[in-house]
């Protein structure tokens, strides 16, 4: 079955530092890779994806996730938070039988300190 | 067009009342899905639309819950005899199913917070 582990719960850096967010996930075949951000009270907002091709995506507000077959990863990174990224994070795969139903981690809150 | 709309953004209830919530897709999106998200989790899928049709339905979705897409536009999810343990956030998605996966992006409303007392 298919599954998405994200194994903080949440995180804290400095605003101006480097980010990373882990993702693992389990899947029978080429995974589809998505990372969302949701802000407080709002819906979720997709940042990147991953079908196939170069293993290093960009998304959108200066966020990239790298896909790891090996390691069954797709973490996500960017170079410099913003107090504006404070937000919750998930990583999650599609499951392109069933109507491309979404299967989400349970995410992982980032904290940003001045 | 201004994304998918969810109605209303909370409701709260008493134990054993009926609650009823609607989503209008992305205009040209021929896929909806409900999903619902409690506190400190990530979202759970409960049932998709290709159109007017009912695809498939999550072993979640309990015998009191049913959601309709009557035209294969807007869609409903009802709860009847609602329990406090449906509690949550339920949030509704829309995807174009073009036949090229990268169209089959879900595009998530703002979602229906749900409090049962």
């Amino acid at each position: 079955a298919q599954s998405v582990t994200q194994p903080d719960i949440h995180i804290t850096v400095s605003e101006g530092a480097s980010l990373e967010l882990r993702c693992n996930y389990s899947y029978g075949a080429t995974p589809y890779l998505f990372w969302y951000v949701q802000s407080p009270g709002q819906g979720l907002q997709l940042l990147l994806k991953y079908f196939s091709g170069d293993t290093l995506v960009q998304g959108i507000k200066g966020f990239e996730a790298e896909f790891k077959r090996s390691q069954s990863s797709f973490n996500l990174r960017k170079p410099s938070v913003h107090w504006s990224d404070a937000a919750e994070y998930f990583c999650a795969v599609g499951a392109p039988t069933g109507g491309f139903k979404t299967i989400f981690g349970a995410g992982t809150r980032l904290f940003v300190k001045a | 067009d201004t994304g998918v709309s969810q109605n209303p953004r909370h409701k709260i209830t008493k134990r054993g009342q009926n609650v009823t919530f609607r989503c209008d897709p992305i205009s040209e999106h021929n896929r909806l899905y409900w999903y619902r998200q409690t506190l400190g989790q990530g979202p759970e899928f409960l049932t998709y639309f290709q159109n007017e049709a009912q695809l498939e339905k999550s072993r979640l979705l309990s015998d009191r819950f049913s959601a309709e897409r009557p035209k294969g536009s807007f869609s409903t999810l009802e709860i009847q005899r609602t329990e406090q343990g449906d509690s949550a956030m339920y949030l509704c998605a829309s995807s174009l199913d073009s036949g090229r996966l990268s169209k089959n992006i879900q595009y998530f409303g703002a979602g229906t917070r749900l409090s049962v007392l």
